[in-house]
């Protein structure tokens, strides 16, 4: 099993702050997702990256794929308080079919 | 938006009943999968289904998990005998391609062993 570590566990920051989540492991993946989950319901893909050193735009989100393929972060400019969730990453090894590996997730809480 | 629909939201049983857990995936995905996410712990893979056979399984999926298409259409996930440990929230997913660069999430169901 290639384990995710991601830091920080908990985030809380006043609206309009910048924050950045990480997401870590000592293994390869092809490629690696960003989901956000609400409570009571299935994660939400925010993004796919797949190529090393890729970095993708989504609105005040700004993800990045480690050039090795084996970390990635979570950039979210002037936060919002409707950004407020569990962000969670997930790995798809180079052998798998579809078995993802998860982070534990950061929880973000943006108070205004 | 297209979405997997999961049913039931919430099920309650009794240690050693069999429980069936019923998604209905995207309509024009072919890869299917069930994870699941013990309260306050990561999100866990347990089985891709593809071409009505099991592609992938990870070691929580034992003799005492199965998982069917029965219908074209739904995609069941059962388990024959629950244990307590089995309390968990129960992930659906399906993709249009192979691999994991597209899968789409059902909102869950919740299990609850008694």
């Amino acid at each position: 099993t290639q384990l995710l570590e991601q830091s920080p566990q908990f985030l809380s920051i006043q609206e309009g702050e910048n924050l950045t989540v990480y997401c870590n492991s000592s293994s390869v993946f092809s490629s690696l997702q960003w989901y956000r989950q609400e409570p009571g319901e299935g994660p939400v893909l925010l993004v796919t990256v797949v190529t090393g050193g890729e970095v993708k735009k989504l609105k005040r989100l700004t993800f990045q794929f480690g050039d090795a393929r084996k970390d990635s972060s979570l950039h979210i400019t002037a936060a919002q308080p409707g950004d407020t969730g569990l962000y969670l990453c997930a790995g798809d090894p180079t052998d798998s079919w579809g078995k993802l590996q998860f982070g534990a997730g950061t929880q973000v809480v943006v108070t205004p | 938006e297209p979405e997997v629909t999961q049913t039931p939201s919430h099920q309650v049983t009794q240690m050693g009943q069999e429980v069936i857990l019923r998604c209905v995936p995207i309509s024009n995905h072919l890869y299917f999968y069930w994870y699941r996410q013990i309260l306050g712990q990561k999100v866990e893979f347990l089985v891709s289904f593809y071409n009505n056979e099991i592609s992938e399984k990870s070691e929580i999926f034992d003799d005492q998990f199965s998982v069917e298409r029965p219908d074209g259409s739904n995609f069941t996930l059962k388990i024959r005998s629950t244990k307590l440990e089995d309390s968990a929230m129960y992930f659906c997913a399906s993709s249009d391609v192979s691999g994991a660069n597209v899968l789409t999430f059902g909102a869950g169901s919740r299990l609850t062993v008694l």
